[in-house]
């Protein structure tokens, strides 16, 4: 319900210090996951995403990575800014059509 | 850097006021979807077109929602007439036409800046 949806899991790190943001999906055929950042009022921003044959993926500073026996992903954030304060949420996609189904989404703190 | 526009940005109403709300994806980009986002939660989808065609509709309320995508390009989401429920962000996002993307992989869905309801 709307009163869970508020109180979003949180992880404050330390500036400078690597963040891990975790996410459990839910559908094993599930064959496409993506990563978005999403700023205060703003929409969804995409990190990185990554197909079901592959267990990592690397991109600039973020790195994903995808465990299909107990259906987990997360992504590494190196070296995080406080620019990189936000709520994170991951999304996966069935093997028949483009609709992405969001997890609840977890909100990242930076401390300066 | 392409961006999806989306317009207003901001809309307060009054409910069983009508409202509307539009998009204009990348350009080129053949599918373009709407998801509605309640405060704290992941964006959920509405509706999804392929070109000027509904692909899936089947969480948009039709009794109250309607979208169209007359020319396969831009498109329009409306609510007639609104209720104190559907305030919400409204997102609206596309991806490429399969095969025409130049990235590895075409189901990335690139999202706009949204409009934010306020039913009062």
């Amino acid at each position: 319900g709307e009163s869970v949806g508020l109180h979003l899991p949180t992880l404050s790190v330390q500036e400078g210090d690597n963040s891990i943001i975790n996410c459990a999906y839910s559908n094993s055929a599930s064959d496409y996951f993506i990563w978005y950042k999403q700023e205060s009022g703003k929409g969804p921003q995409f990190i990185i995403d990554i197909r079901s044959n592959m267990d990592k993926r690397q991109g600039q500073r973020v790195t994903v990575l995808l465990n299909k026996t107990v259906k987990h992903l997360s992504l590494q954030i190196a070296a995080t800014q406080p620019g990189d304060s936000a709520v994170y949420f991951c999304a996966e996609k069935g093997d028949s059509s483009y609709k992405l189904i969001f997890g609840s989404g977890t909100r990242l703190l930076v401390r300066p | 850097e392409a961006e999806v526009a989306q317009s207003p940005r901001y809309k307060i109403t009054e409910k069983s006021q009508a409202v509307a709300f539009w998009c204009d994806p990348i350009s080129g980009h053949a599918t373009l979807y709407w998801y509605r986002q309640i405060l704290g939660q992941g964006p959920e989808l509405l509706v999804q077109f392929q070109d000027e065609s509904v692909v899936d509709d089947s969480q948009l309320p039709k009794d109250r929602f309607s979208a169209e995508r007359l020319k396969g390009v831009d498109s329009t989401l409306k609510i007639q007439p609104a209720e104190l429920g559907d305030s919400a962000m409204y997102l609206c996002a596309s991806s490429p036409t399969p095969g025409t993307s130049g990235r590895e992989y075409q189901e990335t869905q690139y999202f706009g800046p949204g409009t934010r309801l306020l039913v009062l």
